[in-house]
């Protein structure tokens, strides 16, 4: 069966921590993302990734890091800097199809994070 | 900055009744992405619309996009208990780029 795959699906963290969730996609898209929602709130961007090797910050990167080593994995890290991991985070990915093509994403079924 | 605003953010319907769902954002755009999200659960993709005058249907469900008015509608028809969920209205700029979320609604359908 083809789809994103994430793992844990509930992690529970330390104070002063670092965690890492899985990601795992084997549609053979291009671009992979990691969504973070907090209670009632949508969903923010936190890191995504166009092509293997490489990676851009989105609007809450700070306390985070990533790797894209493979096309089908893109693990993110939750360091100790992240002053409050608690949230579901959501991983999504989306094939390219340029300029004329959308970017349907799609996402897996999430993990939720709680700091003790 | 591309930003997208959802009303409202909450919305209690009685069963039967109808209502429509708004989706504002600030950046031109012909990109726009409907997702469903049951409590506890992941997203769900329920429309995809690409064009000026984009309409899609399924179901009770049925959504629209006005690119000139940098506005889409989601339309719910006869609302049934198990459409209660958040909906969410996402929009890209272009090609492999993020999606930028609305806050979503969150739909209570009762009896």
């Amino acid at each position: 069966d083809g789809g994103i795959t994430q793992s844990p699906k509930y992690l529970f963290r330390k104070e002063g921590q670092n965690v890492t969730l899985s990601c795992e996609q084997n549609l053979n898209h291009d671009a992979m993302y990691w969504y973070r929602q907090d209670p009632g709130q949508g969903l923010r961007l936190i890191y995504y990734s166009q092509i293997v090797n490489d990676f851009q910050k989105g609007d809450i990167a700070e306390g985070y890091s990533v790797s894209r080593e493979k096309k089908e994995s893109f693990p993110l890290t939750v360091t100790s800097a992240q002053k409050n991991p608690t949230a579901f985070y959501l991983c999504a990915s989306s094939i390219d199809l340029g300029l004329a093509g959308f970017n349907e994403q799609f996402f897996g079924p999430g993990t939720r994070l709680t700091v003790l | 900055e591309l930003k997208v605003e959802q009303n409202p953010l909450f919305l209690s319907m009685q069963e039967g009744k109808n209502y429509t769902i708004y989706c504002n954002y600030s950046t031109t755009s012909d990109r726009l992405y409907w997702y469903r999200q049951d409590p506890g659960k992941s997203l769900e993709s329920l429309f995809v619309l690409l064009s000026n005058g984009a309409v899609k249907q399924e179901g009770r469900l049925m959504a629209s996009l006005d690119t000139k008015a940098r506005l889409s509608t989601l339309h719910i028809t006869a609302a049934v208990h198990d459409l209660s969920a958040t909906y969410f209205c996402a929009v890209t700029l272009s090609g492999n780029t993020p999606l930028v979320f609305g806050k979503g609604t969150r739909l209570s359908v009762i009896a």
